[in-house]
């Protein structure tokens, strides 16, 4: 059964540090990965989705990589914020259903 | 503004009643989700609905029911069957069920039982 790991559980840095969140998954045979932010008490948006051709995605001071060999996952944050205080979920999927299997999060604490 | 709505953002249920969660969505999405978080763990997928008057089980669908009598809505029953309801509830949809489709959230329910 596929299962998601995500170390660590959570991460305190004071503001301006590069820092990287990261995502495993025992089956190393994942067809997209998805990696979204969720503020206390909310839903959850999505910040970036890798598709199974691509090894690779940014947006803006976020990059998300993705070594299918490994089965691993990085998102990589650039010049923290305390804005970016929150927890990152990742999720990925195999390519023979549709149902996304979920990290329990990274909690990421940007001290001003 | 296209988006999800959940409510309420609270609810409180007695031993033994129902209680149903609503969700709607104007992103004219064909796919809907309702997911289950506890602390410390991964989202966990209840029910999903593909289409309008079509639904799946999902990892832990017992004690929950829906409905998808509508496109936009997907309504959430905790019945008394579920022992251990309390919980945030999120609801998703997206355009279709293919994996790669990105999933847009609510902002979910928390549920407790008293």
């Amino acid at each position: 059964k596929q299962e998601v790991t995500q170390i660590p559980a959570a991460l305190s840095v004071p503001e301006g540090e590069n820092l990287v969140l990261n995502c495993s998954f025992t089956d190393s045979a994942i067809y997209n990965l998805q990696w979204f932010r969720q503020d206390p008490g909310k839903g959850l948006t999505s910040l970036l989705l890798i598709q199974s051709s691509q090894r690779e995605q940014t947006s803006g001071r976020l990059n998300a990589s993705l070594d299918k060999s490994s089965g691993r996952s990085t998102l990589y944050i650039a010049a923290s914020q305390p804005g970016d205080s929150a927890t990152y979920l990742c999720a990925g999927g195999g390519d023979s259903n549709y149902q996304l299997i979920w990290g329990a999060g990274t909690k990421l604490i940007i001290k001003p | 503004d296209g988006g999800i709505t959940q409510s309420p953002k609270y609810l409180f249920r007695k031993e033994g009643q129902n209680v149903t969660l609503s969700c709607e969505q104007n992103l004219n999405h064909d796919a809907m989700y309702w997911y289950r978080q506890d602390p410390g763990q991964g989202l966990r997928l209840i029910y999903y609905s593909q289409i309008v008057n079509d639904f799946q089980k999902g990892d832990i669908a017992e004690g929950y029911s829906v409905s998808r009598e509508k496109k936009e809505s997907f309504p959430l029953t905790v019945t008394s069957a579920q022992k251990n309801p309390t919980a945030f509830y999120l609801c998703a949809s997206s355009l279709r069920t293919r994996i790669t489709d990105t999933q847009y959230f609510g902002p979910g329910t928390r549920l407790t039982v008293l």
